[in-house]
C-alpha cells in the first residue's frame, strides 16, 4: 500500500547523541518535507527537497541536516541532540501534477532528549 | 512571503451545532487552499481543498468558502459529531514549485 513511513515512532535519547530519523515513501512522490511540531500545535517547516540531490532549509531554523540520495528516502540527522530538540517530527511528501500541492504526512517521530 | 493567520485558536461547540474556522492569507498570488485534520496522536490528513477559480466546495458535512478579494477562506462543519474533535490546519500555496504555508491550527472540541 502506498504510504509514508517514519522510524522510529518514539525515541528517548541522551544529550550529545547523534540520531537519524528515517522517512520513506512508496507514493512515487518527488517532493519531500520535514516539519517540527511542538505541543503548541504549529507545523514548522525545517527542510524540504524537490528531488534527488536537492535539499533546502525551511522557514524555521534547525540544527538538523537532511539528505536525498534516493527519491523515496529523506532522512533527518541531528549530530548532537539537545533537550531543545525535543519535539514531534513529521515527514511529508507531494507530487507534481494536478494535485501537486497536496502534501501527505507520515505518522511522525516523537523525540525526547534528556 | 506568504503569511496565514487562523482563528479561533480553540473552538468548543455542542454536538449537532455548526463550527466555522477562518483563515486569512497575505499573498494574492496564492491559488491553492487545503484544510488538514489532525486527531490526537495521529498524522495531519487532508479533508478538503479549494483552488482560486472556485468560490465554494462541499463534501458531505464539510465545506470551504474562498473570498479572493478579501483574501480569506473558511472551513464550515455542520451537524458536528464527537469524532470531529481534532486540530484543524488551514494552508495556502502559490502552486507549482511553492511550499504550503500553514496556519497555527484550531483545536475543535465537540461536546456531547
Amino acid at each position: 500500500e502506498a504510504d509514508i513511513y517514519q522510524t522510529p515512532r518514539y525515541l528517548v535519547i541522551g544529550t550529545g547523541k547523534k540520531i537519524t530519523l528515517e522517512c520513506s515513501q512508496t507514493m512515487g512522490h518527488d517532493k519531500m518535507y520535514w516539519y517540527q511540531q511542538d505541543p503548541g500545535m504549529e507545523l514548522h517547516l525545517i527542510h524540504y527537497s524537490y528531488g534527488v540531490n536537492s535539499t533546502e532549509k525551511g522557514d524555521l531554523s534547525s540544527e538538523s541536516t537532511v539528505s536525498r540520495i534516493r527519491t523515496e528516502h529523506f532522512p533527518l540527522t541531528l549530530e548532537s541532540a539537545r533537550p531543545s530538540h525535543t519535539s514531534q517530527y513529521l515527514c511529508a511528501s507531494s507530487s507534481q501534477g494536478r494535485n501537486q500541492e497536496t502534501q501527505y504526512f507520515g505518522p511522525g517521530t516523537r523525540l525526547l532528549v534528556l | 512571503g506568504e503569511n496565514v493567520e487562523q482563528h479561533p485558536s480553540t473552538l468548543s461547540v455542542q454536538e449537532g451545532d455548526s463550527a466555522v474556522i477562518k483563515c486569512t492569507y497575505s499573498d494574492s498570488a496564492s491559488n491553492y487552499f487545503p484544510w488538514y485534520k489532525q486527531e490526537l496522536g495521529k498524522r495531519p490528513q487532508l479533508i478538503i481543498d479549494i483552488r482560486s477559480n472556485v468560490g465554494e466546495k462541499k463534501d458531505q458535512r464539510i465545506a470551504v468558502t474562498l473570498n479572493k478579494t478579501a483574501k480569506h477562506f473558511s472551513l464550515h462543519i455542520t451537524e458536528t459529531q464527537p469524532e470531529d474533535s481534532a486540530v484543524y490546519f488551514c494552508a495556502a500555496s502559490r502552486g507549482y514549485g511553492n511550499k504550503l504555508v500553514f496556519g497555527a491550527g484550531t483545536i475543535l472540541r465537540v461536546k456531547s
